[in-house]
């Protein structure tokens, strides 16, 4: 099984709501990613976590805030998000680095 | 600068024919690959990888080769099927966490 979920698959929100995505993988992984994704364009590595612990900020604004409450799970908290912040956000895991990641089937939010 | 190409963003195939999608990298340090296929609407699908260590790796009805020579890798994939269009990424690692995309070719597959 490698099958790594995501909640909710879509999501509206306004400048000033908060609000939370959340990503789930039982197969045993220790790192997990968060990726952010705009039309017609790969991936971007927005964070990494390895064996619960924030391993890679790629320079991420602050009003994007990771957490990692268990080895299964990996939320992202969102606050004052932006209009341009309006994108798929992607989960994914891996055994360990270097390994193949798995991702999950996004979550695509609108920002009004 | 270290970067994951593709040759072409767009690749129209007639059903049953072989599809072959081309990548070019720069780091000559990478050592791991893979592709992936992402469907509308759904999130990036592991389709097959290779190690540096290799020149040619099979799973069913797709076939990747890495020529490090040339830094190169392309995915085959065999008697295409109207199910396989969607758009396709390499990506390569070098031995740590980050994955770097190419830009995505985008397959659409004729009746």
């Amino acid at each position: 099984d490698t099958e790594v979920t995501q909640t909710p698959k879509h999501l509206v929100m306004g400048m000033t709501n908060k609000k939370s995505l959340k990503c789930e993988q039982h197969m045993g992984h220790r790192a997990m990613y968060w990726y952010k994704q705009k039309a017609k364009k790969p991936p971007e590595l927005m964070f990494v976590y390895s064996y619960e612990k924030l391993s890679i900020n790629e320079s991420v604004p602050s009003r994007f805030s990771p957490e990692c409450p268990n080895s299964s799970l990996l939320n992202l908290h969102l606050h004052a998000l932006q209009p341009e912040d309006s994108a798929l956000y992607l989960c994914a895991s891996s055994q360990k680095e270097a390994d193949t990641q798995y991702f999950g089937p996004g979550t695509r939010l609108t920002v009004l | 600068g270290e970067s994951v190409g593709l040759h072409l963003p767009t690749l129209s195939v007639q059903e049953g024919d072989n599809s072959i999608i081309n990548c070019a990298y720069s780091n000559s340090a990478s050592d791991y690959f893979i592709w992936y296929k992402q469907e509308s609407g759904k999130g990036p699908q592991f389709i097959i990888d290779i190690r540096s260590n290799m020149d040619k790796r099979q799973g069913q009805r797709v076939t990747v080769l890495l020529n490090k020579t040339v830094k190169h890798l392309s995915l085959q994939i065999a008697a295409t099927q109207p199910g396989d269009s969607a758009v396709y990424f390499c990506a390569e690692s070098r031995n740590d966490y980050k994955l770097s995309f190419g830009a995505g070719t985008t397959v659409t597959v004729r009746a």
